[in-house]
């Protein structure tokens, strides 16, 4: 089935640095892609996402590019803060088949000032 | 932006009571989902609905049961609280035909 798998954290990079999570799928269909955020105590609120290959989502300095050919979708930011911090999630949907999201285990970002 | 809300928040028990965790949402969408989330983070989908009267298993077994019988509430019950039912409790709903979900907040519930 399909499956998503994305980087083990915890990432910790210092305010300002480059950031790269790295996510990979597996899906048989045409799945649109995410990134979900979830700050401290917080539910999860999407951050990003691309429907179809090549198309680049983007919001709040992050962004990530649909790539077919390597089937990923690695989130990047070039200049990361402290309110960065927080689990970032890579998924996928499927609209035409089960319709359900498919989640990575998340990802834990440390920004330190 | 959709508005979901769950109550409580944050929900301490003993072992073998009944609980309900309420989850609404005021955009009128058609499907909801509860979804478990252990301390590694990791998400999994209990139940989810397409409906009012429409309810289905996810892919992790839980021991909850929920109902929708209005539109815009989907709430979870676990008729005996035990340890194990320890997490963190999201709730999520969508329009039909799109491909994005919306969460609450979330409920830490803990049974002792």
């Amino acid at each position: 089935g399909d499956s998503v798998t994305q980087m083990e954290g915890p990432v910790t990079l210092s305010e300002e640095a480059f950031l790269t999570i790295n996510c990979t799928y597996t899906a048989t269909g045409y799945p649109s892609l995410f990134w979900y955020v979830q700050y401290p105590g917080e539910g999860l609120q999407l951050l990003l996402k691309a429907t179809k290959a090549d198309d680049k989502g983007s919001n709040k300095g992050f962004e990530a590019t649909y790539r077919k050919e390597t089937t990923s979708f690695h989130l990047e930011k070039g200049s990361v803060q402290v309110s960065d911090s927080a689990v970032y999630f890579c998924a996928l949907s499927d609209l035409y088949r089960d319709d359900k999201i498919i989640f990575g285990k998340g990802t834990r970002l440390h920004i330190l000032p | 932006e959709a508005d979901i809300y769950q109550t409580p928040r944050y929900l301490v028990i003993g072992t073998g009571k009944k609980i309900t965790l309420e989850c609404s949402q005021t955009m009128g969408h058609d499907k909801m989902y509860w979804y478990q989330q252990d301390p590694g983070m990791e998400l999994h989908l209990i139940h989810y609905s397409y409906g009012v009267n429409s309810t289905e298993k996810g892919d992790l077994s839980s021991e909850s049961t929920v109902s929708r019988i209005r539109t815009e509430h989907f709430p979870l019950t676990l008729e005996s609280a035990r340890p194990s039912h320890t997490s963190q409790y999201l709730c999520a709903s969508k329009p039909g035909g799109t491909d994005t979900q919306y969460f609450g907040p979330g409920t830490r519930l803990t049974v002792l």
